[in-house]
């Protein structure tokens, strides 16, 4: 089946650092989505990515879609406190049309 | 309104119990979904519903039974759970148009003795 990893898994910065996380299907997506999901919380879409080498932002984060349609990142600037958390990306999935895979996952910390 | 609400907020029970889990959305989504989360895990679909049919089921034990009374609520019935069940259950919903954003409950910490 399809699979979704993120690298890395785990990342801990110093406030005001960047920070980036990477994912990489095994398939083509047709599109690619972003959650966060702060600790103790619930995942929140962030954006949706759909066509090649598409470059989004929002303040801080900059969200990217492969050339191939295979791979995404996520690059936040300068980074705060409120920015800690789980990032997921996901991708639909061919099982289902309302189906998406969720990615590993990047945890990160910020220290103070 | 555009908030997912669930309860209970946190759920402990026996292995022979019967218990249910309520989720309801207000944003005139029709496609609702079941995730099971384990800590450090990505969400993992359980199943979905569209238009209130069940349109996927991702081979989960018939010991969880999903349910979908109107196009608000969604609901999952527990029965005869394992201790390896214990998990963050979340529900959500989105547009039934293909690859929507999912806007997620808050979710149920279940925990099976």
């Amino acid at each position: 089946g399809q699979q979704v990893m993120q690298i890395p898994q785990y990342q801990h910065v110093q406030e005001g650092e960047d920070f980036t996380t990477y994912c990489n299907s095994s398939t083509t997506l047709s599109n690619i989505q972003w959650y966060k999901q702060r600790p103790g919380g619930h995942p929140v879409f962030l954006i949706q990515l759909v066509k090649s080498g598409e470059v989004k932002k929002q303040k801080r984060l900059t969200f990217q879609f492969g050339e191939a349609k295979k791979n995404s990142s996520l690059h936040i600037t300068a980074t705060q406190t409120t920015d800690v958390g789980t990032y997921f990306c996901a991708g639909p999935d061919s099982g289902g049309y309302q189906k998406v895979t969720f990615g590993t996952g990047t945890k990160l910390q910020v220290i103070p | 309104d555009t908030e997912v609400t669930q309860t209970p907020k946190h759920l402990v029970m026996g292995m022979t119990n019967k218990k249910s889990l309520k989720c309801e959305q207000h944003m005139g989504h029709r496609a609702m979904y079941w995730y099971k989360q384990k800590a450090k895990k990505p969400p993992e679909l359980m199943f979905v519903y569209s238009y209130e049919k069940l349109s996927i089921n991702e081979s989960v034990p018939s010991r969880f039974s999903p349910e979908c009374p109107n196009s608000s609520l969604l609901n999952l019935h527990l029965h005869a759970l394992q201790p390896e069940d214990s998990a963050l259950y979340l529900c959500a919903s989105s547009q039934v148009y293909r690859n929507n954003e999912q806007f997620f409950g808050p979710g149920t910490r279940l925990t099976v003795l």
